[in-house]
């Protein structure tokens, strides 16, 4: 079956606009996680959705990103008033999350945003 | 805070050596311990996972096992090639927490030659 999807797969901005990143995580899943890779580290949490809320928003670095799932199926992580700080690979995935069972995260091929 | 520290790369052996990539963590609780893999191109795929101690997880012909007295997952395989060439990561989750957020380390790349 399909996989996690991102659009665009390349973002590139001047700094200071505003942007939108879309997930469209694999059907039936109900967990929905966005992840930042800076160049030469491994991913970092941003948030977590459980159904429609976001039920972790702990890694959010400041309120210029914010991020929805309306109906609990795709997600949109937004930035205003990027910074060339925010230039980095965003990272989607999804999972089952059957409550209380290992849960496999399983990762879209991510969105390269370059802030100029 | 969970944290996960694994070896600097980037590693690089002839075909058929023996690998190791090693890994240890610093968690709460009990976690999930995982090994993802990064293909050149691709996406982060999961290679293996481990859901408490002394359980291994395998796949591939890579093998990890999960101590729990030195808080490591520790990635082997006893034969590599060239095909393996990616940059591989190790990865936490706190399954007692209410969201299975992964934690991972920077990440090693391991290059194989003919």
């Amino acid at each position: 079956g399909a996989g996690v999807s991102q659009t665009p797969s390349n973002k590139v901005t001047e700094k200071g606009k505003y942007v939108e990143l879309r997930c469209d995580p694999i059907s039936g899943h109900t967990a929905l996680y966005w992840y930042r890779q800076s160049l030469g580290q491994g991913p970092e949490f941003l948030i977590y959705f459980q159904g429609t809320g976001a039920a972790d928003d702990s890694g959010l670095p400041n309120d210029r990103f914010f991020a929805v799932r309306p109906e609990g199926s795709v997600s949109t992580l937004k930035i205003q008033r990027t910074e060339r700080g925010d230039s980095a690979v965003y990272l989607c995935a999804s999972s089952l999350r059957r409550g209380g069972l290992t849960d496999t995260q399983y990762f879209g091929p991510g969105t390269r945003l370059t802030v100029l | 805070g969970n944290s996960v520290t694994q070896m600097e790369g980037p590693v690089t052996l002839s075909e058929e050596a023996f690998l190791t990539i090693n890994c240890t963590y610093t968690a709460t609780g009990y976690p999930s311990l995982f090994w993802y893999v990064q293909y050149p191109g691709e996406g982060l795929q999961l290679l293996l996972k481990a859901t408490k101690a002394d359980d291994k997880g395998s796949n591939k012909g890579f093998e990890a096992t999960y101590r729990k007295e030195t808080t490591s997952f520790h990635l082997e395989k006893g034969s590599v090639q060239v095909s393996d060439s990616a940059v591989y990561f190790c990865a936490l989750s706190d399954q007692g927490g209410t969201a299975s957020k992964l934690t991972f380390g920077t990440g090693t790349r391991l290059q194989v030659t003919l």
